[in-house]
């Protein structure tokens, strides 16, 4: 499974737009590129999926270029609420998997 | 039930004690996963299960670590002679075969 790399972490204030990178270089081509967000003593929680392009439901959009090789996760109008863990994850698609994660990043949106 | 249930949500034991932490999965959903996540760490893969076998064990971390899944549903995570380097989160999780992961809360596992 392709690694990835993110920022550790990132802060921003609320009502701003917060675009989280994530990098995995040797994407391959059957692997979709998976987010999923942690707030403390909670389990992960999935957020988007997508191949290619871009995805959007209501929580977040998802942006990936042409070459896969990285991925933006967009938050609109970030609040309070959204101060958690977000974790990028490629993986295979169809099948189990695993999910590996990193360490994510760790988001504070502050007042 | 609605959502992945485990329990206890909190478990406090002396060293060398065995434990049995329990996952509920969301009906219908035919796998299942253990994670563990240490404080401040990332989730670590344990064990997976597809019906009532574990094709995939590769990650539980001795052989003092075992689980099991009855009917398709209810799993139990062992434990045996817990250490103080057991003590972490550990998380359920299930899905259908394909498609998004849905976790627990967790057992909060404290080794004094």
């Amino acid at each position: 499974l392709a690694k990835t790399t993110q920022p550790i972490s990132m802060d921003s204030y609320e009502g701003q737009e917060v675009n989280i990178t994530c990098s995995h270089n040797n994407i391959a081509t059957n692997d979709y590129i998976t987010w999923y967000q942690q707030f403390p003593s909670q389990g992960p929680r999935f957020i988007i999926q997508g191949y290619k392009t871009k995805v959007t439901n209501e929580v977040a959009s998802l942006f990936i270029p042409a070459d896969r090789k990285s991925s933006t996760l967009s938050l609109p109008r970030v609040s309070l609420s959204d101060t958690a863990v977000y974790y990028c994850l490629v993986v295979l698609s169809g099948g189990y998997n695993k999910l590996i994660f990193g360490a994510g990043t760790r988001l504070a949106v502050h007042p | 039930g609605a959502g992945v249930s485990q329990s206890p949500s909190n478990k406090v034991t002396e060293k060398g004690k065995d434990v049995e932490l329990r996952c509920d999965p969301i009906s219908g959903h035919t796998a299942l996963y253990w994670y563990r996540q240490s404080l401040g760490q990332g989730l670590e893969f344990l064990i997976y299960f597809q019906g009532n076998s574990a094709p995939d064990k590769s990650g539980l971390p001795s052989d003092r670590f075992s689980a099991e899944r009855t009917g398709g549903s209810v799993s139990t995570l062992t434990i045996q002679r817990t250490q103080q380097e057991d003590s972490a989160v550990y998380l359920c999780a299930s899905s259908l075969f394909t498609g998004g992961k849905y976790f627990g809360a967790g057992t909060r596992l404290s080794v004094l």
